[in-house]
């Protein structure tokens, strides 16, 4: 299947610095990513849809100047959260659906990254 | 919010198979039922969907009521390794709606 990667996997900061997580699409290309945001023993919300070339679009709750969101090309959306601080700590998950017409057949499915865990002390 | 019902929990035993049910009442008809897995500290995985028919792959089989309103997810031979929490989910087929995920099913496979 296809395959979506996330980097860092993993990343520990400071109250008060920015992260910055990057989704990739590894080999197909995805106009469409989106962002969740998993807290210990829940499920994932939703934070934000992101289109290549435009603007994101923010669930409501979800600051867009805290977490700001790139999506710059066809395999590369980002996720920086912003001045983090501790109550930011959560397990940051992107999924990728594949462009119209590309090399990924549209059966609605979307493609999960590895997730990123931010621990902010 | 989720349009699915699922068990909280469900318990297994290795070689077994592992049956997952979901209600999905108030479907469309232009919704489908997709399942996916989250095995903990990871993405969630996709495994298989379907509109009315039976569907199987490598993974499961999916089991859907003639009336659409539930549906089984079947893993014939449940391994420790499909310990995770499943998400039944209905959604249209294409478009840009994206998952909503409800609070799933946690598969518990013991030896």
């Amino acid at each position: 299947g296809a395959v979506v990667s996330q980097h860092p996997s993993r990343v520990i900061c400071k109250s008060g610095t920015s992260v910055k997580i990057e989704c990739r699409s590894l080999d197909f290309q995805a106009t469409t990513m989106f962002w969740y945001r998993q807290f210990p023993k829940k499920s994932l919300m939703l934070m934000a849809t992101s289109n290549e070339g435009s603007k994101a679009t923010y669930e409501q709750g979800v600051e867009k100047d805290k977490f700001l969101i790139n999506h710059a090309s066809l395999t590369l959306s980002t996720l920086t959260v912003t001045s983090a601080h501790p109550e930011d700590s959560s397990f940051y998950i992107c999924s990728a659906r594949g462009a119209a017409g590309g090399s990924i057949s549209n059966t609605g499915e979307l493609f999960f990254g590895e997730g990123s865990r931010l621990t902010v002390l | 919010d989720a349009k699915t019902t699922q068990p909280p929990s469900m318990d297994c035993a290795e070689g077994r198979a592992a049956n997952l049910p979901c209600n999905h009442s108030t479907i469309s008809g232009n919704e489908y039922v997709y399942w996916y897995r989250q095995i903990h500290s990871q993405g969630p995985q996709y495994i298989i969907h379907g509109l009315k028919n039976n569907e199987t792959n490598e993974m499961a089989s999916l089991i859907i009521t003639e009336d659409r309103k539930s549906s089984t997810l079947i893993l014939p031979h449940a391994t420790l390794r499909d310990t995770a929490v499943y998400y039944c989910i209905v959604k249209p087929f294409s478009g840009y709606s994206t998952l909503t995920f409800g609070k799933g099913t946690m598969l518990l496979v013991s030896p």
